[in-house]
């Protein structure tokens, strides 16, 4: 089993609709990290949460939303999905004593 | 925000030879990261990094961190054709906001079998 589990591994939607990507985890970490990869640009942190109660703005997180449910659990929502958002998005993990470990990814297509 | 030079962009190489890329910044880092990401998956930790002059290797993976703590490099001997994908440098700030990794663009490889 996967200790990092994205669902879904794909989805196509509208432009307007609203999307919520879900991220768990069975490592026991405590970091949990939303990430989005556009081609030639590398991966780009949406948000970050460091424990139950801390949220954290990333680099791009106008037009996204988290919500940090437990400890094991971190799921990212666009409320209204446009073109652009259109992407492979990431969830990691880590602790103070591990690096970041990663999901297989969401591929996102908004039409 | 901050950034990481990556370099080379991309590489494409004949099987059996060697591979060398490295990351620069203008600020001092305390942990260096290395991933590899393979078409259709996440990114997968190599090698990591922790004190100025640490020379790691992981099979035929090499990575060492910069004396000046602004640099590393991670070369792969003896490429082979699953060596393909994405190599990412990633790092952590010595002073700031250290609390996430700053991550290079990515260097693309290709091996010709």
């Amino acid at each position: 089993d996967a200790d990092v589990t994205q669902t879904p591994r794909n989805r196509i939607t509208k432009t307007g609709k609203r999307i919520m990507l879900e991220c768990s985890q069975t490592k026991g970490h405590d970091r949990m990290y939303w990430y989005r990869q556009d081609p030639g640009l590398g991966l780009r942190l949406i948000y970050y949460s460091f424990d139950v109660k801390d949220i954290n703005k990333g680099e791009i997180s106008d037009g996204y939303s988290v919500s940090r449910q437990a400890q094991a659990k971190f799921s990212l929502s666009l409320e209204s999905a446009i073109p652009n958002q259109t992407a492979l998005y990431f969830c990691a993990t880590s602790d103070s004593h591990q690096p970041q470990h990663f999901g297989d990814g969401t591929r996102l297509s908004i039409l | 925000g901050q950034q990481l030079n990556q370099s080379p962009q991309s590489m494409f190489i004949q099987e059996g030879e060697d591979v060398s890329m490295n990351c620069t910044s203008s600020s001092i880092f305390n942990t260096w990261l290395w991933y590899k990401q393979d078409p259709g998956e996440g990114p997968v930790l190599l090698i990591a990094l922790y004190k100025a002059g640490e020379l790691t290797s992981n099979g035929r993976l090499t990575a060492q961190f910069g004396i000046t703590r602004k640099d590393s490099f991670l070369n792969i001997s003896a490429s082979i054709p699953s060596d393909v994908g994405i190599y990412f440098c990633a790092g952590r700030l010595n002073a700031g906001n250290n609390r996430k990794l700053i991550w290079g663009l990515g260097t693309s490889l290709a091996v010709n079998p």
